[in-house]
């Protein structure tokens, strides 16, 4: 089974706009990490925002937020103001246990194309 | 702090030939991970490293994958006689390792490997 699903393969969304990037999760583990990477044509994943199983309150890094159900075993990714720059492929990714060294796995990805 | 870095950023190689990859983590970090990502796909995890120790190995590593990370600086990576099927990008990351599951992960950007 697919421990990280990404439902949406591409995205348009308007600049200015607000977008939703879906993520739906499975584990058993009651401790783990959710984790959203941004990787743009360039090829580098860089790290945009975490939430943590037991954590009380949505996380939240800026213009991006992360609505967690965590009933439902979903995180979903909110960019919020959509900007050019904000084109590119989007990961979510869960890290299992305590231990930091376990692996991230991550989704398939969602594309999104901000228009002008 | 210089980031990740990796070399060669792209590779072309006939099947058949054997390739290196080299990965300088973050100075400091004793965690490093390798993944692999095919065109349209999320990473997926091959092994990581705590210091010179490799710890897990991903079933995707097959015998024809090596990975050395000595004295804890550095890794590479070397595909043995090499098949179409490995072209990929090969992305490098490291962590701190400071064993916290909201850990994020740095990555570099990538060597693109095509096997003609």
């Amino acid at each position: 089974a697919q421990k990280i699903t990404q439902t949406q393969p591409g995205m348009f969304v308007q600049e200015k706009e607000a977008v939703t990037l879906d993520c739906t999760y499975d584990t058993s583990d009651p401790s783990y990490g959710l984790f959203w990477y941004k990787q743009p044509s360039s090829g580098e994943m860089i790290f945009l925002i975490y939430q943590g199983s037991y954590d009380q309150q949505n996380a939240t890094e800026g213009r991006y937020s992360l609505n967690f159900q965590k009933a439902r075993k979903s995180a979903n990714l909110v960019i919020s103001a959509s900007q050019l720059g904000d084109s590119a492929m989007y990961f979510c990714a869960m890290r299992e246990g305590m231990a930091a060294g376990n692996k991230l796995t991550f989704g398939g990805g969602t594309r999104v194309l901000v228009k002008p | 702090d210089t980031g990740v870095s990796q070399n060669p950023r792209h590779k072309i190689t006939k099947r058949g030939q054997n390739v290196t990859f080299r990965c300088d983590p973050i100075s400091e970090h004793n965690r490093l991970y390798w993944y692999r990502q095919t065109l349209g796909q999320g990473p997926e995890f091959l092994t990581y490293f705590q210091n010179e120790a490799q710890l897990e190995k991903s079933r995707l590593l097959s015998d024809r994958f090596s990975a050395e990370r000595p004295k804890g600086s550095f890794s590479t990576l070397e595909i043995q006689r090499t098949e179409q099927g490995d072209s990929a990008m090969y992305l490098c990351a490291s962590s701190e390792g400071q064993g916290v599951t909201n850990e994020k992960l740095f990555f570099g950007s990538g060597t693109q490997l095509s096997v003609l």
